[in-house]
């Protein structure tokens, strides 16, 4: 069970969009459509922003849009604010409930 | 509002047993969902440990399986975590988490440092 693969980084100027990749294998993101995201603030709680691949969780702005493609899956910020700035993740359920994580992208706000 | 809160000793000395508990509150662990433990160690990314049902069915991380243990417990609201023979590898911080699928909601994590 390997971590998926996302970028270490991404960067982009307030107002523009970054778009971050998790790359799975068909035993977790394109064999299910289970796929979160996370929005990660040093020391504290993960927060849940996207789920089942393309839903926003509660409270989440419609900047924040997820995408699935085969064994990749993909979060869209548009519009970024200096809030954003954080390290995201991504999670898929691997069967069997097995759970896998994401590599981790830190996000900057230029 | 579903809360959850881990609770355990920040230090474990190398070799032995790391425990922790979860306490959840404004949900019945009976009610459903599965719960998680999931790690972070310093400077590195998330890493899923196990997750438990209510019914007590457990599922492991292969990578961590032959020393990890979790159980539930209904009459506190409670899930906690065993793991044996720690290292300074398994230096993190541990978060508790409801999985619906994935986690959703999350514990404010946990510090655990293996050092002597």
């Amino acid at each position: 069970q390997s971590a998926l693969t996302q970028p270490p980084s991404a960067s982009g100027s307030p107002g523009q969009s970054v778009t971050i990749s998790c790359t799975g294998t068909s035993s977790d993101v394109g064999g299910y459509k289970f796929v979160s995201w996370y929005q990660h603030h040093p020391g504290k709680a993960p927060k849940l922003m996207i789920y089942e691949v393309s839903k926003r969780a509660s409270g989440v702005p419609d900047r924040f849009s997820g995408s699935k493609s085969g064994n990749t899956a993909s979060l869209t910020v548009s519009g970024l604010q200096a809030e954003d700035e954080a390290d995201y993740y991504c999670s898929s359920y691997a069967g069997s409930n097995n759970n896998v994580f994401g590599t981790g992208t830190k996000v900057t706000v230029l | 509002q579903v809360q959850l809160q881990e609770s355990g000793p920040g230090l474990v000395k190398p070799s032995e047993t790391l425990s922790l508990t979860c306490t959840v509150s404004g949900y019945s662990v009976t009610s459903g969902y599965h719960w998680g433990w999931i790690r972070q160690p310093p400077g590195k990314g998330l890493e899923w440990i196990a997750n438990i049902y209510r019914s007590g069915s457990t599922y492991y991380n292969p990578s961590l399986k032959s020393r990890v243990t979790m159980s539930v417990d209904t009459s506190k609201n409670q899930f906690s975590l065993r793991l044996t023979s720690v290292t300074a590898a398994d230096t993190a911080v541990y978060y508790c988490a409801r999985i619906d699928w994935n986690p959703d909601y999350w514990g404010q994590g946990t510090l655990v440092t293996v050092s002597s």
